[in-house]
């Protein structure tokens, strides 16, 4: 079956902490992963993907094949990164690449 | 470049009457996804369209419907309203070249059937 899992539904930290928001999935094949961000009173939007290797925003995520696993890291937590987390993944073109699954998310909450 | 419309906001229905709900894309943007939002959980993939064409359903039944047109706007269609069918939607646009991997999203329409 095919699940993506965020087994922590909301996540503290105080600004200038390490942040690392997990994710999990379950797809046979080759899917690709995203992350997505919503801020408050804001739409979803992407934040990034694995096959990009980019860091944006200070964020960077490492696809793991082996362990399923596609964490979302930064080394040292702003307020402003205080948002909504969704981890989602998409099968490849020839595998019913239309399809998105989303996580239930996680809400990143930065103290002071 | 405009962002993803939806219509109406807020939207408030009976059980068993008909809704829809209406998407914008942002121009050039071929592909559409609809989502439906519950509370508290992620975003649940309910279809893509392609070229006015569906090309990708997920598991909801058949009384969810869509309709995309050629100018970039598209509808999705509940029918037999249900209780459990409050939730926010949300439509998605890609655009080609991408193999309508980035979505766009709309801010989405909150409907509450009583």
């Amino acid at each position: 079956a095919q699940r993506v899992t965020q087994p922590e539904k909301l996540l503290s930290v105080f600004k200038g902490a390490p942040v690392e928001l997990k994710c999990n999935y379950s797809y046979s094949g080759s899917p690709e992963l995203f992350w997505y961000v919503q801020y408050s009173r804001q739409r979803l939007q992407l934040l990034l993907r694995h096959i990009s290797r980019e860091s944006i925003k200070g964020f960077t995520a490492d696809l793991n094949k082996g362990e399923t696993s596609f964490h979302l890291k930064k080394p040292f937590a702003q307020e402003e990164d205080s948002a909504m987390y969704y981890c989602a993944l998409k099968g490849g073109v020839y595998t019913g690449g239309f399809k998105t699954i989303f996580g239930a998310g996680t809400r990143l909450f930065v103290k002071a | 470049e405009t962002g993803v419309t939806q219509s109406p906001t807020h939207l408030i229905k009976t059980r068993g009457q008909q809704v829809t709900l209406r998407c914008s894309s942002q121009s050039g943007h071929n592909t559409v996804s609809w989502y439906q939002q519950a509370l508290g959980q992620g975003p649940q993939f309910i279809f893509q369209y392609y070229r006015e064409e569906e090309n990708g359903r997920g598991n909801f039944p058949p009384r969810f419907s869509g309709l995309q047109f050629p100018n970039y706007s598209s509808e999705l269609n509940v029918n037999a309203l249900e209780l459990d069918d409050s939730a926010l939607y949300l439509c998605a646009s890609s655009r080609p070249g991408q193999g309508a991997r980035e979505q766009f999203f709309g801010p989405g329409t909150r409907l509450t059937v009583l």
